[in-house]
């Protein structure tokens, strides 16, 4: 099965700064990746898939790229709103397999 | 408005079975693959398993391979996930999920 690598586990940072968290397949997966954010005692919400593709009300600020086996998701200018922990997950074939997570938190 | 509500959760002893239901509305839930994903307290996102628009596919996470069995009614716009053999590694909060919409969950407890 596909492995997805997420990095990093959890990051700080100031309001304003570029924030970038990396997604690694273990295997090619053309673009068939999401991008999931889950604020604390929320149910997870679909920000971008297609691995580039914003879903509508999404913020401006965030964004995808990437394709076969490296994926990026950047929030431009993070806001103390986008504290949250953020998966990916690849969606070509099942399983249809969750990174591990990354905690984005205000410093 | 797409809605998915989750019920039959609850308290089940170890090797015991629960029948998880996911109620659709506001979307034609008979064209849609559908799936099932659970969180355990304080972890990551698990995705568990996926039924095709007709049933003519079923898929399983390995954890779950054997002992949970998905189904939906499309007459009733309904999602379904059989948990038996139940551990307490399946004690988690499960997600009846389709792409973009989730439900709120249903807090699955395995415990004696």
């Amino acid at each position: 099965d596909i492995q997805m690598t997420q990095s990093p586990s959890s990051l700080s940072a100031s309001v304003g700064d570029r924030v970038t968290i990396t997604c690694r397949a273990s295997q090619a997966i053309n673009n068939y990746l999401a991008w999931y954010q889950q604020k604390p005692g929320k149910v997870p919400k679909l920000l971008i898939s297609a691995a580039s593709t914003v879903h509508s009300g999404v913020p401006s600020r965030f964004s995808g790229s990437g394709s076969e086996t490296e994926f990026t998701l950047t929030i431009n200018s993070l806001q103390t709103e986008d504290v949250a922990t953020y998966y990916c997950q690849k969606y070509n074939t099942a399983p249809l397999t969750f990174g591990g997570g990354t905690k984005v938190e205000i410093k | 408005e797409v809605q998915l509500v989750e019920s039959g959760g609850g308290l089940v002893k170890p090797g015991g079975s629960l029948r998880l239901s996911c109620a659709a509305s506001g979307f034609s839930f008979s064209n849609f693959t559908m799936n099932w994903v659970r969180q355990a307290p304080g972890k990551g996102l698990e995705w568990v398993s996926a039924i095709s628009s007709k049933s003519y596919y079923m898929y399983y996470a390995d954890s779950v391979k054997g002992r949970f069995t998905i189904s939906r009614d499309n007459a009733k716009s309904s999602l379904f996930l059989q948990m038996n053999s139940l551990r307490a590694e399946d004690t988690a909060v499960y997600y009846c999920a389709r792409g973009e919409s989730w439900g709120q969950g249903t807090l699955v407890t395995v415990s004696s």
